[in-house]
């Protein structure tokens, strides 16, 4: 069974600054991973999404990075600022379908004027 | 305006009383997916649809049902709501294929007592 795991749970950063969000995920088999961002009392939205056959994406100050063999995703945000304050979710999926996604808890960043 | 819409976003309830919450989008989007969202447990997906009148199980389909008539609605059934119900429901669509970003709905916060 597929696990995600996200790494930091939390992290508060002062503004500026550049970080990265780590997201691993037990079963290399995936056909794409997808970076979403959750702020309080609204729903989802998509951030970045890689391909299994793709190294990374880029956003704008976001850039997603996949080593699939090593079953690791990393979310680098350039230049931290106050409005990027929420929680990040990475989610993978295995079919091609894209039909079944499975999510990992979160990292739920801070970013301090 | 393209959005996916849930009704209502906030419900009270006691055990054993049918409930419907629904979920509809106007980007005629194939595909449409509920989850839950739980404290240490992450979004775990419940129900999706691939198209109209195909729908499949998730990760946690116990004690619910969908339907899926039109292409826009996709309404959860819970015909007997039970207190480990109560959670926060999130509805998404996107076109068919997997390489689609998702577009979440606002949620729904459930409880059941």
């Amino acid at each position: 069974k597929q696990e995600v795991t996200q790494i930091p749970a939390a992290l508060s950063v002062p503004e500026g600054e550049n970080l990265v969000l780590n997201c691993s995920f037990t079963d290399s088999a995936i056909y794409n991973l997808q970076w979403f961002r959750q702020d309080p009392g609204k729903g989802l939205t998509s951030l970045l999404l890689i391909q299994s056959s793709q190294r990374e994406q880029t956003s704008g100050r976001l850039n997603a990075s996949l080593d699939k063999s090593s079953g690791r995703s990393t979310l680098y945000i350039a230049a931290s600022q106050p409005g990027d304050s929420a929680t990040y979710l990475c989610a993978v999926c295995k079919e091609t379908s894209g039909s079944r996604l499975t999510f990992g808890e979160g990292t739920q960043l801070t970013v301090n004027p | 305006e393209a959005q996916v819409t849930q009704n209502p976003r906030y419900l009270i309830t006691v055990t054993g009383k049918k409930l419907t919450v629904t979920c509809s989008q106007n980007m005629n989007h194939e595909y449409m997916s509920w989850y839950r969202q739980d404290p240490g447990l992450g979004l775990r997906q419940i129900y999706y649809s691939m198209n109209v009148e195909v729908t499949d199980k998730g990760d946690v389909p116990e004690g619910y049902k969908v339907s899926r008539k039109e292409k826009r609605n996709f309404p959860l059934i819970l015909e007997s709501p039970s207190p480990n119900q109560t959670s926060l429901y999130f509805c998404a669509s996107r076109l068919a294929g997997a390489l689609y970003e998702q577009y979440f709905g606002p949620g729904t916060r459930l409880t059941v007592t």
